[in-house]
């Protein structure tokens, strides 16, 4: 079980989109729509920002999207803002109860 | 709403066990509506998931630990727990424990976390 891949880092200036890719394989990412994103600001516990691959929770705001095309699912965040500088994870459901993290995306926001 | 606490020594000597508690208030760990977890994230680094605990009884593990770890729970003071055998300074980290809703496959809330640093 090998974590997913994400970008180390991206960046965006405030206003515009940046998508970070979560890379799996056809045993996780790819065979089940259970990938969720999560972002953690330094110091703090994560939070759920989107679960089931393209759905959010109440309270995140509509500028936070997922997708998903084969074996990798995708975080958009449009319409930036300093407040998203943080770092976010991909967790994805691997089968047989077991799951696993992405490595994580550092967002700065110039 | 779910409120999850973290709590058990700061300090682990390597090649001892790491054991960590997770109280839970605003549920109960006996239920079947919820499933518990834990997660830990090394210094610097990523989160990863340890494991998970379904029906106070079914358990489920990250391979690359599988050996190491065990969660179980004690109904009576409503909480699950961590042990972690045979640790070495690879596995300081800030552990927390993480729930949801069953038939859920993310996970809802979380604790603060707490750091565990493995060092003689």
């Amino acid at each position: 079980q090998s974590a997913l891949t994400q970008p180390r880092s991206v960046s965006g200036s405030p206003g515009q989109s940046v998508t970070i890719s979560c890379t799996g394989t056809s045993s996780d990412v790819g065979n089940y729509n259970y990938v969720s994103w999560y972002q953690q600001h330094p110091g703090k516990a994560p939070k759920l920002i989107i679960y089931d691959v393209i759905k959010r929770p109440s309270g995140v705001p509509d500028r936070f999207s997922g997708s998903k095309s084969g074996n990798t699912a995708s975080l958009t965040i449009s319409g930036l803002q300093a407040e998203d500088e943080a770092d976010y994870y991909c967790f994805s459901y691997a089968g047989s109860y077991t799951w696993v993290f992405g490595g994580g995306t550092k967002l700065t926001v110039l | 709403q779910l409120q999850l606490q973290e709590s058990g020594p700061g300090l682990v000597k390597p090649s001892e066990t790491l054991s960590l508690t997770c109280t839970v208030s605003g549920g109960s760990v006996s239920s079947s509506t919820y499933y518990w977890g834990w997660i830990r994230q090394a210094p610097g680094k990523g989160l990863e998931w340890v494991g998970s605990l379904f029906y106070a009884r079914n358990t489920y593990y990250n391979p690359s630990l599988n050996s190491r770890v065990s969660i179980s729970v004690d109904t009576s003071k409503n909480q699950f727990s961590l042990k972690l055998t045979s640790v070495t300074a690879a596995d300081t980290a800030v552990y927390s424990c993480a729930t949801s809703r069953l038939g859920n496959y993310y996970l809802e809330y979380w604790g603060q976390g707490t750091l565990v640093t493995v060092s003689s």
